[in-house]
C-alpha cells in the first residue's frame, strides 16, 4: 500500500513565523500535490510538482512555496505565517501523468492554526 | 476552468437504507476523469470510486454505484445497505484527461457530510 506521511498532524505557529509541512512518500511517485481544506470550500491546490526540482502553482499559490530536492519528499513553506492560513493541509501523491486514472493518495492532512 | 458542484452540505440515512449524493460539473472537455473520496474522522482521503467519461456503463464498487450523466455533466453515488462506517466527508473530484500535460490537479466540490443513524 501507498502510504504518504506528513510530519506533523497538528501545528501552532505564531504570526509572522516560517513554517515548514514536510511529506514523504515510499511509492516512487513522480507526482506530488499540496491542497488547503477549509470549511465550504472543500479542497483547493496550492502547489504540485511532476519531478524533482520541478513545480507549478495550483490556484491558490499566493503567500506560500514548494521545495521538492528529492522524489520521495514535498515540502510546503510559508514564509510569513499569517492567520487566514490557519487551515487543514494536505498532501497526496500519484503516479507519472500518463496513468491518467490512478487516484491520488493522501496523507493524513496537518491542522495549522496561526495565532 | 472546471467547477464541481456538490449542492448538499449535509445528508443522513437510516442505517441499512440506500442514498444517493449529487455531484455536478462544469467543463468544455470530452475526456475526463470523475471520482468520489471519502474523508472519514480519521481525515484519511480515501478513494470510493472512479469513472472515465469514455466509458458508458456506470462504475460500481460493492456496495457504492455512480449515476454518470455525461450529457447532464452529472455525476451521483448511490451507497446501498448503509453501514455506520459509511459516516464520512464525501467530495466528488474532476481531473482532466492526461493528453493535456501539466493538467494535473484534482478539482474538487465543496463536500457533502453524510450521517448514518443507527
Amino acid at each position: 500500500d501507498v502510504k504518504v506521511t506528513q510530519s506533523s498532524r497538528y501545528l501552532v505557529k505564531r504570526t509572522g513565523e516560517k513554517v515548514f509541512l514536510e511529506c514523504v512518500q515510499d511509492m516512487d511517485h513522480e507526482n506530488m500535490f499540496w491542497y488547503r481544506q477549509d470549511p465550504g470550500l472543500g479542497l483547493r491546490l496550492i502547489y504540485f510538482s511532476y519531478d524533482v526540482k520541478m513545480k507549478e502553482k495550483g490556484d491558490i499559490p499566493e503567500g506560500y512555496s514548494v521545495s521538492r530536492e528529492k522524489k520521495e519528499r514535498f515540502s510546503l513553506i510559508l514564509e510569513s505565517a499569517s492567520t487566514n492560513q490557519t487551515s487543514m493541509y494536505l498532501c497526496a501523491s500519484r503516479p507519472p501523468w500518463g496513468q491518467g486514472r490512478s487516484p491520488l493518495h493522501f496523507g493524513n492532512g496537518t491542522r495549522l492554526t496561526v495565532t | 476552468a472546471q467547477t464541481v458542484t456538490q449542492s448538499q452540505p449535509e445528508m443522513s440515512v437510516q442505517e441499512a437504507e440506500t442514498v444517493t449524493l449529487s455531484c455536478t460539473y462544469d467543463t468544455s472537455e470530452s475526456d475526463y476523469y470523475l471520482f468520489w473520496y471519502k474523508q472519514p474522522p480519521s481525515r484519511q482521503m480515501i478513494l470510493v470510486i472512479r469513472q472515465e467519461a469514455y466509458k458508458q456503463q456506470n462504475a460500481t464498487e460493492n456496495r457504492f454505484s455512480v449515476n454518470f450523466q455525461k450529457a447532464a455533466k452529472s455525476f451521483s453515488l448511490k451507497i446501498s445497505d448503509s453501514q455506520l462506517g459509511d459516516a464520512a466527508m464525501y467530495f466528488c473530484a474532476y481531473r482532466s484527461s492526461p493528453i493535456n500535460f501539466g493538467n494535473e490537479k484534482l478539482t474538487f466540490g465543496t463536500g457533502t457530510r453524510l450521517t448514518i443513524i443507527p
